[in-house]
């Protein structure tokens, strides 16, 4: 099964941006799609959008449309996840998350998140 | 309209059982949905996929005492057997043509 292991915590300047790595191990990384989602202090669960690194396809969630992008480097196995123009409501633990062959569906495996703290 | 939702809190004693409810807006009954928990300062964790047909996928692992099962545009989480270590949010996630993706707002449960 797919082990996700991300990036360390980041603090950034407001108007700066974040890139946080997502790297699988132990499945076939073009088997499957990468999802971000992320969780603001004491909130829930919000998606913000994936890649399939198979056939290099993005999808992006409304509120983070032109503000987000997503890249996989099937070299390493390794997806990530630039935001761009952060604000401090953009402080957040940021999850990579998996589904087989698309970015819909079921997300079956999580990476353990990274802490992005958005302060001047 | 929100496309998923779920109640707030929940609790049950320890080594009762409790059904958890999620709840798809009119037009989306066919939809499937998974479940996931997040213990205390921990990510989410998948535990199954509940079709429309009450059949599931399971994850890696996970305890014969989580089940699931569907009923129109209702999926249940049931744990039975509750151990201390559930004490968690549990939250939906539903996704399909026109939804994208959608998680519900989480349901925090208490084990008494």
């Amino acid at each position: 099964q797919v082990q996700l292991v991300q990036s360390g915590a980041e603090v950034k300047k407001p108007g700066s941006s974040v890139k946080v790595s997502c790297k699988a191990s132990g499945g076939a990384f073009t088997s499957y799609g990468f999802n971000w989602v992320r969780q603001a202090p004491g909130q829930g669960l919000q998606w913000m959008g994936g890649i399939v690194p198979l056939i290099s396809s993005s999808v992006y969630a409304q509120n983070f449309q032109g503000r987000v992008t997503f890249t996989a480097d099937k070299s390493t196995s390794t997806a990530y996840m630039v935001l761009s123009s952060l604000q401090s409501e953009d402080t957040a633990i940021y999850f990579c998350a998996t589904v087989q062959w698309d970015v819909s569906g079921p997300f079956d495996h999580w990476g353990q998140g990274t802490l992005v703290t958005v302060s001047s | 309209q929100r496309v998923v939702t779920q109640s707030p809190s929940a609790s049950a004693s320890l080594g009762a059982s409790v059904r958890l409810t999620c709840s798809l807006s009119s037009g989306h009954s066919r939809y499937a949905i998974a479940w996931l928990q997040q213990r205390p300062e921990k990510g989410p964790r998948f535990l199954m996929k509940v079709n429309s047909d009450g059949s599931l996928t399971k994850g890696d692992a996970i305890p014969d005492r989580f089940s699931g099962s569907s009923s129109g545009t209702e999926r249940y989480l049931i744990i039975s057997s509750l151990q201390s270590e559930d004490e968690a949010d549990y939250y939906c996630q539903a996704w399909g043509t026109g939804i994208q993706v959608v998680f519900g707002g989480g349901t925090k449960l208490t084990v008494l």
